[in-house]
């Protein structure tokens, strides 16, 4: 079945930049996500792709996506300690967008 | 816009014991999840409704758990009996068919933290 894979664990001191990654299965998706999830709640989607792009740039994100490599990451330029949470990529499965299936998500530490 | 609501946020159990988490999705969505997040598992579905009516059920652990959606504005996810494996997240989210079909708005209630002892 489909899976997504990403490291467990990044940490970065403040105002550097952040970079997560992930690696998805499903090539049918036709959109790839990254959620965040703040301590104790719900996940917001922080941005997405669609597929047949590379890049994506918003404020300080930027979404790389290598569909030949079935790999995505996630900047995050000059990281704040708001940043630290939990960082899930996510892809829809055989192109259903409404069934995502998620990465165990990265926990990034950001230190002052 | 209230946003997705879910009740409890807490709740401890006794082992044995039936367990309902309720959820009211965004008023005019027309699709609702519930997932499931543990640390071992990460984050599953469970079940989506399109229209009040379980579309996919395949995610559901076993008997235990039913989920139903009596009306547009209300879900229930009950496990009875609860189980120690039980004790996870339990998210819902709901969305429009412009959601669904692109993914990128799909709303999360804040979860229902199950502890099951």
């Amino acid at each position: 079945g489909e899976d997504v894979e990403q490291s467990l664990f990044l940490s970065v001191r403040e105002g550097d930049s952040s970079v997560i990654n992930c690696t998805y299965t499903d090539s049918s998706s036709t959109y790839l996500y990254w959620y965040k999830q703040e301590p104790g709640a719900g996940l917001q989607l922080l941005t997405y792709i669609f597929s047949n792009m590379d890049m994506k740039q918003d404020q300080r994100l930027t979404v790389l996506l290598n569909k030949k490599d079935k790999h995505l990451s996630l900047r995050i330029a000059d990281t704040q300690t708001g940043d630290s949470a939990i960082y899930f990529c996510a892809e829809s499965e055989g192109g259903s967008q409404g069934n995502l299936i998620f990465g165990k998500g990265t926990k990034l530490s950001v230190k002052p | 816009d209230a946003g997705v609501i879910q009740s409890p946020r807490h709740e401890v159990t006794e082992m044995g014991q039936e367990v309902t988490l309720r959820c009211k999705p965004i008023s005019g969505h027309d699709y609702l999840f519930w997932y499931r997040q543990t640390m071992m598992r990460g984050l599953e579905l469970l079940i989506y409704f399109n229209n009040n009516v379980p579309i996919d059920d395949s995610g559901m652990p076993e008997d235990r758990f039913s989920a139903k959606m009596p009306n547009a504005s209300f879900s229930t996810l009950k496990i009875q009996p609860s189980e120690p494996r039980d004790s996870a997240v339990y998210f819902c989210a709901s969305t429009d068919r412009t959601g669904f079909v692109s993914g990128n708005t799909i709303y999360f209630g804040e979860g229902s933290w199950l502890t099951v002892v």
